[in-house]
């Protein structure tokens, strides 16, 4: 089956950790992004990127990292300088279109992120 | 500023009771428009791409519209199966994209 998957479906962290939420694609797809999902609330961009190698900020990058070494994998880091972390957190692929357009993004199932 | 805007945040129908949802935006040049279904604790289900005003795209019990302003989710004949959160998210002129905050869609039986 071709698609996106995210792993853990749910993670529990302490305060002063760091957690990995894993991110996956077998669709061949250039780009790749992080999204968070909070309640009330439309999903903010973390970080994406377009190639191997290359990834760019979104509008709340800060207290997240990322690495994109292999086309298939996007993982993303919550680092303990995020002050709150507590969240419902998207995974999301496309292929990049040429000439300017614009083209959708698919998305995994998601990670709950929970801090105690 | 760039802006998204769903309305309304909830919707309560009864099964077979048509409606719309909205979703009207501001932002510095369009490149496309995007409609989502997101069902409790999943990630968002891909429903429509909508590019230009006057396009329109069915799919089942859904028809998206786009004008220059807005969109609308039109619902006929609903389903307690359609029951969701309806998410519009929108592509600028600067590839930025921008998501509303969604409606919740209750159909009752």
């Amino acid at each position: 089956d071709g698609g996106i998957t995210q792993s853990p479906k749910y993670l529990f962290r302490k305060e002063g950790q760091n957690v990995t939420l894993s991110c996956e694609q077998n669709l061949n797809h250039d780009a790749m992004y992080w999204y968070r999902q909070d309640p009330g609330q439309g999903l903010r961009l973390i970080y994406y990127s377009q190639i191997v190698n290359d990834f760019q900020k979104g509008d709340i990058a800060e207290g997240y990292s990322v690495s994109r070494e292999k086309k298939e994998s996007f993982p993303l880091t919550v680092t303990s300088a995020q002050k709150n972390p507590t969240a419902f957190y998207l995974c999301a692929s496309s292929i990049l279109a040429g000439g300017g357009g614009t083209d959708t993004q698919y998305f995994g199932p998601g990670t709950r992120l929970t801090v105690l | 500023e760039d802006q998204v805007t769903q309305s309304p945040e909830a919707l309560r129908l009864q099964e077979g009771e048509s409606s719309s949802l909205n979703c009207s935006y501001t932002v510095s040049g369009l490149r496309g428009l995007f409609w989502y279904r997101q069902d409790p604790g999943k990630g968002p289900e891909f429903l429509f791409t909508l590019y230009s005003a006057g396009e329109e795209k069915e799919k089942e019990r859904l028809k998206a519209t786009l004008t220059k302003k807005e969109s609308f989710l039109h619902i006929t004949a609903p389903k307690p199966e359609d029951s969701a959160t309806y998410l519009c998210a929108v592509i600028t002129g600067g590839f930025k994209t921008i998501f509303g905050a969604g409606t919740r869609l209750f159909v009752k039986a």
